[in-house]
């Protein structure tokens, strides 16, 4: 199976500010990566998939990048609704998942 | 406005078995790929499952093969997971996932239902 190794693995950030979240493959993946924000008790919700493509409803401070192995999530001036858990997922083989990334607000 | 209500979790014992089942509403429910993830509690998520549009392609995580079975019923606008020989290990919640394609090939889970939690206990 691939592997994803999300960092950091918490984060702690202001409203207003920029953060990035990091996603590495085990092997090259193409463009096959997806980003689920997930709140307490709730289930994930889709925000970007294919590496860069923003899912409808999501806002446009939501991007994604990268390709092969590394990619990454930026979330530019940070709302109060953002503060959740990140995780990222190739759809390149069997789905897996990174361990997740929490953003906490500092 | 695409909607999936999973239900039949619960407490169990080990070893024994349960019937989840999710009914989709808001698209075309046997056009699209669907699946089965869970979350163990205070965990990340794990992928369990997914089946075709037809019902003809499974796909099983290695920690469940043989002892879950995917399947739905297009007619019912439901998908299932029936687990058998349960351990204590299978406690999650699990949450049914709508895919973008007919067919499992590049999964992606567009939509999510609310979970439904399954605990494994004596």
């Amino acid at each position: 199976d691939i592997q994803l190794t999300q960092s950091p693995s918490s984060l702690s950030a202001s409203v207003g500010d920029r953060v990035t979240i990091a996603c590495r493959a085990s092997q090259s993946i193409s463009s096959y990566l997806n980003w689920y924000q997930q709140k307490p008790g709730k289930a994930p919700k889709l925000l970007i998939f294919s590496a860069s493509s923003l899912q409808s409803g999501v806002p446009s401070r939501f991007t994604g990048s990268g390709s092969g192995t590394d990619f990454t999530l930026a979330i530019s001036s940070l709302q109060p609704e953002d503060f959740a858990t990140y995780y990222c997922q190739q759809s390149f083989s069997t789905p897996t998942f990174g361990l997740g990334t929490r953003l906490e607000t500092k | 406005e695409v909607q999936l209500l999973e239900s039949g979790g619960g407490l169990v014992q080990p070893g024994g078995s349960l019937r989840l089942s999710c009914a989709a509403s808001g698209f075309t429910f046997s056009s699209y790929a669907m699946s089965w993830v869970r979350q163990a509690p205070g965990k990340g998520l794990e992928w369990v499952s997914s089946i075709s549009g037809s019902g003809t392609l499974t796909y099983y995580a290695d920690s469940v093969k043989g002892r879950f079975t995917i399947s739905r019923d297009n007619s019912k606008n439901t998908l299932y997971l029936q687990m058998n020989s349960l351990r204590a290990d299978d406690t999650a919640v699990y949450y049914c996932a709508k895919d973008g394609l007919y067919d499992p090939i590049v999964i992606i889970f567009y939509y999510w239902g609310q979970g439904t939690l399954v605990t494994v206990s004596s």
